[in-house]
């Protein structure tokens, strides 16, 4: 079965802990993407990868990494998590005729 | 500087009647619209795209409607279904660099069907 999978899908941690949330996908997409949703502000892009190696910010990139080490993987970085960063983060992967594909979500509290 | 808004919140509807879901953009360089469909505690799934060359796309109850000149776009759910109780996400992109991956979202509007 095609699908983006994420984890882990709940996370409560503590300001400045360093944390990783993983996103595979089974489907050899070449473009992959992190966003992140908050209430009244829809989905907002974090960072995006091309392709292995080549990873670039999106519109609110400040306070994430990325790393694109091989075409299935793209985890997102929190090196230092603030509480601004509660929220609910997407993974994607694009076909090449541009479908969206989305991971089920992980819902991160900062506390 | 939002590109891409869905001006309602919410929407609320009788089933077996339309829902009409609107999107307006400010970007004329986008040529390429999407619409999203998300339930609580799932990812985001692709419902119905429409090229900037048509006016129009169809597929099933769904249908998406772009006004290129007054930047608008329009999606339409008809017959509506409680199923359909969700919340919508416009999207669009352009042909930045040799590909349309780049998607930017509206808010999104929370649709209720009532039965």
């Amino acid at each position: 079965e095609a699908q983006v999978t994420q984890n882990p899908r709940y996370l409560i941690t503590v300001t400045g802990k360093k944390l990783t949330v993983t996103c595979s996908q089974n489907m050899n997409h070449e473009y992959m993407s992190w966003y992140r949703q908050d209430p009244g502000l829809g989905l907002r892009q974090i960072y995006y990868s091309m392709n292995v190696e080549v990873t670039d910010k999106g519109d609110v990139p400040e306070g994430y990494k990325v790393s694109r080490k091989e075409k299935r993987n793209f985890p997102l970085i929190l090196e230092s998590p603030s509480p601004n960063q509660t929220s609910l983060y997407f993974c994607a992967s694009n076909s090449e005729s541009n479908e969206q594909f989305f991971g089920p979500g992980t819902r991160l509290t900062v506390l | 500087d939002q590109q891409v808004k869905q001006n309602s919140p919410s929407l609320s509807v009788q089933e077996g009647r339309i829902s009409i879901l609107n999107c307006d953009y400010t970007n004329s360089m986008f040529d390429y619209f999407l619409w999203y469909k998300k339930y609580p505690a799932e990812g985001p799934t692709f419902l119905i795209s429409i090229s900037s060359i048509k006016d129009k796309n169809e597929d099933g109850r769904f249908t998406v409607f772009l006004n290129k000149s007054a930047k608008h776009l329009s999606l339409h759910i008809v017959p509506s279904q409680p199923g359909d109780s969700a919340v919508y996400f416009c999207a669009a992109s352009w042909n930045s660099g040799g590909s349309n991956y780049k998607l930017t979202f509206g808010k999104g509007t929370l649709l209720t069907v009532n039965p």
